[in-house]
């Protein structure tokens, strides 16, 4: 059973920087994965997918500001110089034939 | 421009049945992977179903296998989401979400449609 493990918040202040985790469980360390931002009453919007060798390749529109990376079975949402609008809930996400799995989620609080 | 619009969602009792659309523009329909997600109040995303862009071939989370079937309409460039024996647990905004081309990863989202399961 693939599981993707995310802590339930994190918190930065404005004009910091924050890096978020999403874990993959035993055995499926190479698994590509993708990140979602969720602000408050909105759909979730795609960021970036990143792979297992730490390259990512963000969405259009998505600012440089948001990076990806990987180590292992953890995969990494960066965000730089955060603003207020990054305030959301981050979600990772990967993918095997015939499902789809979601973390539970990051709730980022912008200070 | 790419758009996704659901409908179909509102208030059923429990065991009941509702059927939802997505409407697709701005892209070739059947070139794509189409999946739903789900959220219930306050809750994280829950992948529901997805369906293959030509093949058909669908697939289910276990919590609505045998209840709910997902399928598309080619000539409408509509994916539907039929949900039989609905449950309290079935409540939830659900989202249809295009898969990108090369990987499945869902790059495109509606706003989704709201699903009330309460007698």
């Amino acid at each position: 059973q693939l599981v993707l493990t995310q802590s339930p918040s994190a918190s930065a202040s404005l004009g910091a920087s924050v890096r978020l985790t999403c874990t993959l469980s035993s055995g499926h360390s190479t698994n590509a994965i993708a990140w979602y931002q969720q602000r408050p009453e909105k759909g979730p919007r795609y960021l970036m997918k990143v792979n297992s060798d730490g390259r990512h390749y963000r969405g259009d529109g998505v600012p440089d500001r948001f990076s990806g990376a990987s180590s292992g079975a953890e995969r990494y949402l960066t965000i730089f110089s955060l603003q207020s609008e990054d305030e959301a809930d981050y979600y990772c996400q990967t993918w095997g034939t015939g499902f789809r799995v979601f973390g539970g989620g990051t709730k980022l609080t912008v200070l | 421009e790419v758009q996704l619009l659901e409908s179909g969602g509102g208030l059923v009792q429990p065991g009941g049945s509702l059927r939802l659309s997505c409407a697709a523009s701005g892209f070739t329909f059947n070139n794509y992977v189409m999946s739903w997600v789900r959220q219930a109040p306050g809750k994280g995303l829950e992948w529901v179903s997805v369906i293959s862009g030509s093949s058909g071939s669908t697939y289910y989370a276990d919590s609505v296998k045998g209840r709910f079937t997902i399928s598309r309409d080619y000539s409408k460039n509509t994916l539907f989401l039929q949900m039989n024996s609905l449950r309290a647990g079935d409540t939830a905004l659900y989202y249809c979400a295009r898969e990108a081309g090369d990987d499945s990863y869902m790059n495109v989202w509606g706003k989704g449609t709201a699903v009330t399961v309460s007698s």
